[in-house]
């Protein structure tokens, strides 16, 4: 059964570093997402991405965080100057066509470290 | 406010018996209802989905069910075993656009003892 992956399953950074978090989701699903999970809290959404481009992003999602597609099959999230604070889990998730009811397929998680 | 509020936050119970997890929420526009099993250090997989006109949806052991006028959901867990051991979370999603939001719920951290 296809699913999504995520590279790398764990990674630790400095404060104040650029973090690159990858994700390759199912190859026929158009629209994408990332969340995150600090830890022993609730999930939270941070943007959506459809044909090239941001769908919707939370308040969170500010001018440090960036997604792009690069190359038809990954999709990335890009912290530009990492804070403690971003410590969490980050998923990736993916759908076919997007509407209210279409089911997201998560991936397993990238656990990042701000140390 | 937009609000997903579950219990309770935590359930131990025998393997073999049944359970029932709650969800409440304020949230508007409603568009519909999910319940995720995400297990520890794990993606949340999806075992329902549910639109305003839908009571009751099933996935195997799993019974969904939605109020809408009380704005109440429950999942019913039948015959647990050892490896539904993990966090059932529920999300509203507002809106009727793909750019919809999403609010997720804290979790129920279910554990299955044998």
């Amino acid at each position: 059964e296809p699913e999504v992956t995520q590279t790398p399953s764990h990674q630790v950074t400095q404060m104040g570093q650029e973090v690159i978090l990858r994700c390759v989701p199912i190859s026929n699903h158009l629209y994408f997402y990332w969340y995150r999970q600090i830890l022993g809290q609730k999930v939270e959404f941070l943007v959506s991405f459809y044909n090239n481009e941001i769908s919707e992003k939370s308040e969170i999602f500010d001018d440090q965080f960036s997604v792009e597609r690069p190359d038809g099959s990954n999709f990335t999230l890009k912290i530009r100057s990492t804070k403690l604070e971003d410590s969490a889990m980050y998923f990736c998730a993916s759908s076919e066509i997007g509407t209210n009811t279409d089911t997201q397929y998560f991936g397993p998680g990238t656990r990042l470290t701000v140390l | 406010k937009n609000q997903v509020e579950q219990s309770p936050q935590s359930l131990i119970i025998l393997e073999g018996k049944n359970c029932t997890l709650q969800c409440n929420y304020t949230v508007s526009p409603f568009s519909n209802l999910r319940w995720y099993k995400q297990d520890t250090g794990r993606g949340p997989v999806s075992l329902t989905i549910m639109t305003f006109s839908e009571n009751t949806k099933s996935n195997g052991r799993y019974t969904a069910t939605l109020d809408a006028d009380t704005k109440q959901s429950s999942l019913h867990i039948t015959a647990s075993q050892l490896s539904d051991s993990a966090s059932y979370i529920c999300v509203v999603i507002l809106g009727y656009s793909s750019a919809s939001k999403i609010i997720f719920g804290s979790g129920t951290r279910l554990s299955i003892r044998p």
